[in-house]
């Protein structure tokens, strides 16, 4: 059975920094695109990041230079490092599965950043 | 970046109505086009991908058309559990990007 079980969502002041955890099981993290998407509350959604099988990393210009996405093979993870966060970050993160780099099939249950002083 | 305009933002229809979501792309993305259901507080699901191909295990009253710019997303006879809202996304060009969600209310 696929799950991808997240963690890592805090209330964070500005400035501040966060990483994000993405536990999956079911399949190979580092044989499969991968991707963060996140939510403002009540808002639609709005990809953040996506790393590719080969290691290749995009990101969404709102965050370029400040969250990096990662991987972890041995323990099958994937990771958001956030910096310098801002109060235009607060989101329900979700990670995802990238299936045949197209297709957003499985999703974590979502971790709530909360960007506040 | 691709611009992605959904239409209706919202909409309220009765159970056993046919419901008719639009998705327009601002420019061509051939078929490379997804759609998903999403309910309060949870993550969004996977209904339709490559515009028109049902995702395994998702009903066959949800179904999808369209290519280039224009596409639609229906479900033919609209039950209580399909209260969600619904989101186009195009995976032609990286960032992928998302319509602004349809909210369907019975």
């Amino acid at each position: 059975e696929v799950q991808l079980v997240q963690s890592g969502g805090n209330l964070v002041l500005p400035g501040g920094s966060l990483r994000l955890s993405c536990a999956v099981s079911g399949f190979t993290v580092n044989n499969n695109y991968m991707t963060w998407i996140r939510q403002a509350p009540g808002k639609g959604l709005e990809w953040v990041s996506l790393i590719h099988s080969g290691g290749d990393t995009h990101y969404a210009d709102s965050v370029k230079g400040r969250f990096t996405i990662s991987r972890d093979k041995s323990n099958n993870t994937l990771y958001l490092q956030m910096n310098s966060l801002r109060s235009d970050d607060t989101a329900i993160y979700y990670c995802a599965r990238v299936r045949l780099a197209a297709h957003f099939d499985f999703w974590g249950q979502g971790t709530l950043v909360t960007v506040s002083s | 970046d691709i611009q992605m305009t959904q239409s209706p933002s919202s909409l309220s229809a009765s159970v056993g109505d046919r419901v008719t979501i639009t998705c327009q792309a601002g420019q061509d993305i051939r078929k490379f086009l997804n759609w998903y259901q999403q309910k309060p507080g949870k993550a969004p699901k996977l209904l339709i991908y490559d515009a028109s191909k049902l995702e395994a295990g998702a009903p066959s009253r949800f179904s999808g058309s369209g290519s280039g710019t224009y596409f639609t997303f229906t479900i033919s006879s609209l039950q209580p559990e399909d209260i969600a809202t619904y989101y186009c996304q195009q995976y032609d060009n990286v960032p992928p990007s998302f319509g602004g969600g349809t909210k369907v209310e019975i």
